[in-house]
């Protein structure tokens, strides 16, 4: 099956600071969605994005689906940014019901 | 608020016992869907249903089984065949599961813990 990776696994930062959170995968995708889960284990969708870039206030995201990555930027971070931060994607031409997801990158951001 | 409801927040479970996790949607959503997350890992997919009175495997049934008698209801049970179950219980839903560009809504998840 598709192997979705995310990297890096941990990062802490201060807040303030800017970050990249990476998705490499291993096929032709045809939905990828970023995902963020709080501390208290809550998953909010911030992304859907198979392709090119989206911007949401702090955040914005890319995918170049010809290379099979997506990349998350967190800029001028926040306490509340801190959780664990999800890549899922569907197999283009596989079934429409399967998202898989990375193992997902952990983010500390400190006061 | 439109939203996805999972009771209870955590559970407990005795062995050889069945235990049944609630998930509730008032998206109007048709499709709906269980994740197992075990620490440091992805989500997994246990079952998901399209339609009511319709639900498929996903690629970790074993010891779970579910139900769709209503459109807003997908009871997760935990049997006693199921010999790992401690981990967080995610429910997530979507418009119909039929399109590959729909997004996923997730609950707040379970935690389920062996006494």
């Amino acid at each position: 099956g598709i192997q979705v990776e995310q990297s890096p696994p941990d990062l802490i930062l201060q807040e303030g600071a800017n970050s990249t959170l990476r998705c490499n995968f291993s096929d032709s995708v045809n939905n990828l969605q970023w995902f963020h889960q709080n501390p208290w284990g809550q998953l909010i969708n911030l992304f859907y994005i198979p392709s090119g870039t989206k911007q949401n206030g702090r955040l914005s995201a890319t995918t170049v689906a010809t290379e099979r990555y997506s990349l998350l930027y967190i800029s001028s971070s926040q306490t509340t940014d801190s959780g664990v931060y999800f890549c899922a994607v569907k197999i283009r031409g596989g079934s429409n019901y399967k998202l898989t997801f990375g193992k997902g990158t952990l983010l500390t951001v400190n006061p | 608020d439109g939203g996805i409801t999972q009771s209870p927040k955590y559970l407990f479970r005795k062995e050889g016992q069945n235990v049944t996790l609630s998930c509730e949607q008032n998206l109007n959503h048709d499709a709906m869907y269980w994740y197992r997350q075990d620490p440091g890992q992805g989500l997994r997919l246990i079952y998901y249903s399209q339609i009511v009175n319709d639900f498929q495997k996903g690629d970790i049934a074993e010891g779970y089984s579910v139900s769709r008698e209503k459109k807003e209801s997908f009871p997760l049970t935990v049997t006693s065949a199921q010999k790992n179950p401690t981990a967080f219980y995610l429910c997530a839903s979507s418009i119909d599961g039929q399109s590959y560009n729909e997004k996923l809504f997730f609950g707040s998840g379970t935690q389920l813990s062996v006494l």
